[in-house]
């Protein structure tokens, strides 16, 4: 079955530019869409469709998607952004919502 | 914009049946061409899927609790429910309901309901 491979974790110091990725077969192939979920709140949609940004959502947070990999920047990373971040697909051959693991953005 | 507000009892006994509601405001559950999925998250631990409901009442679930999953439409209410049947700890989680947006399976989020399961 298809899987979406994020890390557990992710450190930057802040000002410094982050980055998450999301792993799959020939991820490449499909849209990903990046959620932000901060400790005792709901998820948010930061980014889909790869790149394209919600209303609301900072020109910080841009994604990119090529290959085998899924990659969510978040720049100039501040404080806030400190949380847990997940990647997403529509999986065509089992007609199902797909979540990666989820990765920690720690702020140091 | 769409708003999702779930509620349903925070605590269901083991082998019994977990209800829960998604009431919409800022649209109609019937209309739109808009898919309407509840996703869970266990305390501590990520993101599942539960499975989606279309405008016109078709369905799709996670493979993984397909057996035990109902989500329907109550049109008259502007509501989506979800039943989820025989639960156990394992089931003990937080319950979003979500709207897509775009294409975007999960674009609008609801604040979420904290469901325990005890023994």
């Amino acid at each position: 079955s298809y899987e979406l491979t994020q890390p557990p974790s992710v450190s930057v110091a802040p000002g410094q530019t982050a980055r998450i990725t999301c792993g799959a077969q020939n991820i490449g192939s499909k849209n990903i869409h990046w959620c932000q979920q901060k400790p005792g709140q709901a998820p948010v949609l930061v980014v889909y469709d790869d790149s394209d940004r919600p209303s609301g959502i900072p020109e910080r947070f841009s994604g990119s998607n090529s290959g085998n990999t899924a990659t969510l920047t978040i720049s100039t990373v501040e404080a806030g952004d400190e949380a847990d971040y997940y990647c997403q697909v529509w999986d065509t051959n089992s007609d199902r919502v797909l979540f990666g693991g989820g990765t920690k953005l720690t702020v140091l | 914009q769409v708003q999702l507000q779930e509620s349903g009892p925070g605590l269901v006994k083991a082998s019994e049946t977990l209800s829960l509601t998604c009431t919409v405001s800022g649209g109609s559950v019937s209309s739109g061409n808009f898919f309407w999925s509840w996703i869970r998250q266990p305390p501590g631990k990520g993101l599942e899927w539960i499975g989606f409901i279309s405008y016109s009442g078709s369905t799709n679930y996670n493979p993984s609790l397909k057996s035990r999953v109902t989500i329907s439409l109550d049109t008259s209410k502007n509501q989506i429910s979800l039943n989820l049947s025989s639960v156990t700890a394992a089931d003990t989680a937080i319950y979003y309901c979500a709207r897509d947006h775009v294409g975007v399976p999960i674009f609008y989020w609801g604040q979420g309901t904290l469901v325990t399961v005890s023994s």
